[in-house]
């Protein structure tokens, strides 16, 4: 039982490059979301989803994509990378959303120049 | 509406204890607490519900009052483990999949 992981660990990209976060979970969670972590202001939630085939904004969602095809994968995808998308990204899946723990995957460290 | 967190860093000696609150400017359905060491990911320490049913870490107690919207945690005889940054956690409604967290204490344990 892997838990929630996440590809790639670290990634530098250009201003403008697109790339996509991987998110996966074994624990056939119904719930998982994605997070950005910047030094002070805690986690923010970028976008979430409830089920395959369901997705929705969080407080931060401008230049993130998401989409969710089967319950274990969850990729967020950055459609024009810019230094200020420079951060720490966790993806988190629960049984049951906000009633139930949040399980963190281990967090890509991205770096846009 | 993010939930304000204080204090925003306390440093303890080895057996002293710390209480760390949470409160929100909205009504409270449940608050999560999740400790943070540094590099790594957020984890779970408590979840707190509506009606007073508690779900996680034997070793650590938290309160929950509904009326001042506030939440507290309490760590007591601290260890050089306890080290981190704490996070709470609160829906953004009733029945919201939405978690909002605070932006975190920093809680630091020397010997």
């Amino acid at each position: 039982n892997a838990g929630v992981t996440q590809t790639p660990k670290f990634q530098v990209l250009k201003t403008g490059q697109s790339m996509t976060l991987q998110c996966a979970q074994d624990m056939n969670h119904e719930y998982m979301s994605w997070y950005r972590q910047d030094p002070g202001m805690g986690l923010r939630l970028i976008h979430y989803s409830v089920g395959a085939g369901i997705t929705d904004q969080g407080e931060v969602p401008n230049g993130y994509n998401v989409s969710r095809s089967t319950t274990e994968d969850f990729p967020l995808r950055l459609l024009s990378a810019a230094p200020s998308q420079t951060s720490v990204y966790f993806c988190a899946s629960s049984s049951s959303g906000t009633g139930e723990r949040y399980y963190f995957g281990p967090g890509t460290r991205l770096t846009v120049t | 509406q993010q939930p304000v967190q204080s204090p925003q860093a306390v440093i303890l000696r080895e057996g002293e204890d710390a209480v760390i609150n949470c409160s929100s400017s909205k009504a409270l359905y449940s608050v999560h607490w999740y400790r943070q060491k540094h590099g790594e990911a957020p984890v779970f320490l408590m979840i707190l519900l509506k009606g007073g049913e508690q779900k996680g870490h034997e070793k650590i107690s938290a309160s929950f009052n509904e009326k001042k919207q506030q939440s507290s945690l309490y760590l007591t005889a601290s260890q050089l483990s306890y080290s981190g940054t704490y996070f709470c956690g609160t829906p953004s409604g009733a029945g919201s999949y939405q978690l909002t967290f605070g932006k975190g204490t920093k809680l630091s344990v020397i010997p």
